[in-house]
């Protein structure tokens, strides 16, 4: 089975832009979490989809945005790009999100913002 | 409050073992998993504890005491490409399905 990908790779963008983040989970796999990773704060949970619905949400602003399709195939935005959102960006998805379940994580999207 | 604690840095030689801590304060527990994550690359899957004790995979084995919010990560014979960062993250109980994640543990293997 192919892994999680992620697109794009990599991205610059200035302050005040806005940015679309695509993954594409497992084949199979009806869950798809996101996160943010920095040096400084680790891996802070963004949201989960699961069937099309977020069903679960961290602590981040309301520019933090995610979406995901009927084929499971999921997108995240961030409007109104800040300094502080320049961080690598991973998603990770797995079968149905249970609890006992393993994530598989794609190779991440590293945003850089000017 | 929930808290996950692991040293920042960790020095080994080739061949040697390491033991890496995790501490952890959650309102709820489920399970601990640690993660592997070599720079620039995607964190990927080593263990998950449940139970109390010792559960020995290969060259890695991971440790898990409930009653003491503690769990480890025993590696040995290391080889250099073990060199990465080891993340400790705890499952919460319930219905909130994220996980709480450490800061990671970045370990340099020398020769």
């Amino acid at each position: 089975k192919a892994g999680v990908t992620q697109t794009p790779r990599y991205l610059i963008k200035t302050r005040g832009q806005q940015v679309t983040l695509s993954c594409s989970p497992i084949s199979g796999h009806r869950s798809v979490s996101w996160y943010q990773q920095t040096p400084g704060q680790g891996l802070q949970f963004l949201f989960e989809y699961f069937s099309e619905t977020q069903r679960n949400k961290g602590n981040f602003p309301g520019r933090f945005s995610g979406r995901q399709f009927s084929n499971s195939r999921s997108e995240m935005n961030v409007s109104t790009l800040e300094l502080g959102d320049s961080a690598l960006y991973l998603c990770a998805s797995s079968t149905s999100g249970d609890s006992q379940e393993t994530q598989y994580f794609g190779p991440g999207t590293r945003l850089l913002v000017l | 409050g929930q808290n996950i604690d692991q040293p920042t840095e960790m020095t080994a030689t080739e061949g040697a073992i390491v033991q890496i801590n995790c501490t952890y304060q959650t309102s709820g527990f489920n399970g601990l998993f640690w993660y592997q994550q070599h720079a620039g690359e995607a964190p990927t899957f080593l263990s998950y504890n449940v139970l109390d004790g010792l559960e020995e995979k290969g060259r890695f084995s991971s440790f898990l005491s409930r009653s003491k919010g503690y769990s480890y990560l025993l590696l040995k014979e290391l080889q250099m490409k073990d060199s990465a960062s080891y993340l400790c993250a705890v499952k919460k109980a319930g219905n909130n399905r994220k996980l709480i994640w450490g800061l990671g543990t970045s370990l340099a293997v020398n020769p």
